[in-house]
């Protein structure tokens, strides 16, 4: 069975410093793994994702996410936070090798609070 | 283009009344889905399609039916609505390769009074 874990219910971080959101996941097969954002009284977007090749990926909005197999970690990056980026973080994951074709599973979620 | 639409946005219903929620896209995908938000349990998926025609439970299917009569509409259905299924729903769709992401709706808010 495929699982998403997100460690941290609230990431809080001044305005221009290192953010990092963490999440970990456990899958019988490889993974395909993304991350996505909610602002409040939204829908989810999608921000980036990792299928495979390079370890480091980047997506949307300056944020980038670093694949770690042996630690099985999709840890999220932004170099310097904006205020602008106060919002819910998601991260989730498709097995590659399932009985569970297509599913698509989410964490519990990490809100990040960006303070000026 | 309007992706992913939830109809309705808002809804009261009193416990033991039924409802369907309905979820239609216009991107021709094959993967359709219905997550419930709750504060502090993320995103919990209720049951999941992989084509017309097919459906598959999800972490918390119980107290729901659903239903894929057409490719572009994912139907979400309450038989006998608890005060436990006061919840945000969300509705996705994606491309059937699973390396492809998913699109969301906005969201419908039911309350079960």
């Amino acid at each position: 069975a495929q699982s998403v874990a997100q460690p941290e219910d609230q990431v809080n971080v001044a305005e221009g410093n290192p953010l990092t959101v963490k999440c970990t996941y456990s899958v019988s097969g490889n993974p395909y793994l993304f991350w996505y954002v909610q602002y409040p009284n939204r829908g989810l977007q999608f921000l980036l994702k990792y299928i495979t090749g390079d370890n480091l990926v980047k997506g949307s909005y300056g944020f980038e996410a670093e694949f770690n197999k042996s630690q099985t970690s999709f840890h999220l990056k932004k170099p310097s936070a904006l205020v602008s980026d106060s919002a819910l973080y998601f991260c989730a994951v498709r097995d590659r090798a399932t009985d569970s074709w297509g599913k698509l599973q989410f964490g519990a979620g990490t809100q990040v609070v960006v303070t000026p | 283009n309007a992706g992913v639409t939830q109809t309705p946005k808002f809804r009261v219903l009193k416990t033991g009344q039924s409802m369907t929620l309905l979820c239609a896209q216009d991107m021709n995908h094959e993967y359709m889905y219905w997550y419930r938000q709750d504060p502090g349990m993320g995103l919990r998926l209720i049951h999941y399609s992989v084509g017309e025609g097919t459906t598959a439970k999800g972490e918390v299917p119980d107290g729901y039916n659903v239903s894929r009569l057409k490719k572009q509409n994912f139907l979400l259905g309450l038989e006998s609505a608890a005060p436990s299924q006061t919840s945000v729903y969300f509705c996705a769709s994606s491309l059937q390769e699973m390396n492809t992401e998913a699109f969301f709706g906005q969201g419908t808010r039911l309350t079960v009074v």
